[in-house]
């Protein structure tokens, strides 16, 4: 069974930064790519960031690009999100995402099969 | 940046009623368009990829059609555990892009 469990959300000022974690099991995890996705407070989804089975290969939206740094250890199945300069704006739960894949034409559609429970980061002075 | 605009943002019907969600995408995406159902306070889960194809284990009542701009779901006979959010998301492009989301209520 997959299982993905965030951690490191927390209280942080204007400024400051985070490193989020998360630990992935019952799956091949140096075989898929993953995702962070957030959801602000009573708001919907919103796509953070995406990175390759072998973490070579990133995307950021536009609105964390320059600030946040998504990476992952395939030794320990494990995720990171390095949150710097955070803003008012970036409160909200995270939620780690297991990765499925299908080919469309020739070309990969990626979709969000599963999702950890999320953990919350809070930015206010 | 494809922008996905769902509608309506909110619907009221009873158990066992047809309801159709729309999600229309600003740009072509062939089917690369994904649904979500979210229950409150909870993660959000997978019902449909590739506009049409259902993931293991949802029930066949829901399913999905479309493909270039328009796409929709549709819940074939409403039940209690269906009253919930739905979100649209487009995996065509980076950055990938949610619709804002449709609010599944009882009437």
């Amino acid at each position: 069974e997959v299982h993905l469990v965030e951690s490191g959300g927390d209280l942080a000022q204007p400024g400051g930064s985070l490193r989020l974690s998360c630990a992935a099991s019952g799956f091949t995890f140096s075989s898929y790519s993953m995702t962070w996705v957030r959801q602000a407070p009573g708001k919907g989804l919103e796509w953070v960031s995406y990175i390759s089975h072998d973490g070579r290969t990133t995307y950021y939206a536009d609105s964390v690009k320059g600030r946040f740094t998504f990476s992952r250890d395939n030794a320990r199945d494990s995720l990171f999100l390095q949150m710097t300069s955070l803003r008012d704006e970036d409160t909200a739960l995270y939620y780690c995402v297991k990765d499925g894949a299908t080919m469309i034409r020739g070309a990969p559609l990626r979709y969000f099969q599963y999702w950890g429970q999320g953990t919350l980061v809070t930015v206010s002075s | 940046d494809i922008q996905m605009t769902q509608s309506p943002s909110s619907l009221s019907a009873s158990v066992g009623d047809r309801v159709t969600f729309t999600c229309r995408a600003s740009q072509s995406i062939s089917t690369f368009l994904n649904w979500y159902q979210q229950k409150p306070g909870k993660a959000p889960k997978l019902l449909i990829f590739a506009s049409s194809i259902l993931q293991s284990g949802v029930p066949s009542r829901f399913s999905g059609s479309g493909s270039g701009t328009d796409f929709t779901l549709t819940i074939s006979s409403l039940q209690p555990e269906d009253f919930a959010a739905y979100y649209c998301q487009q995996g065509y492009s980076f950055p990938y892009t949610f619709g804002q989301g449709a609010k599944l209520e009882i009437k």
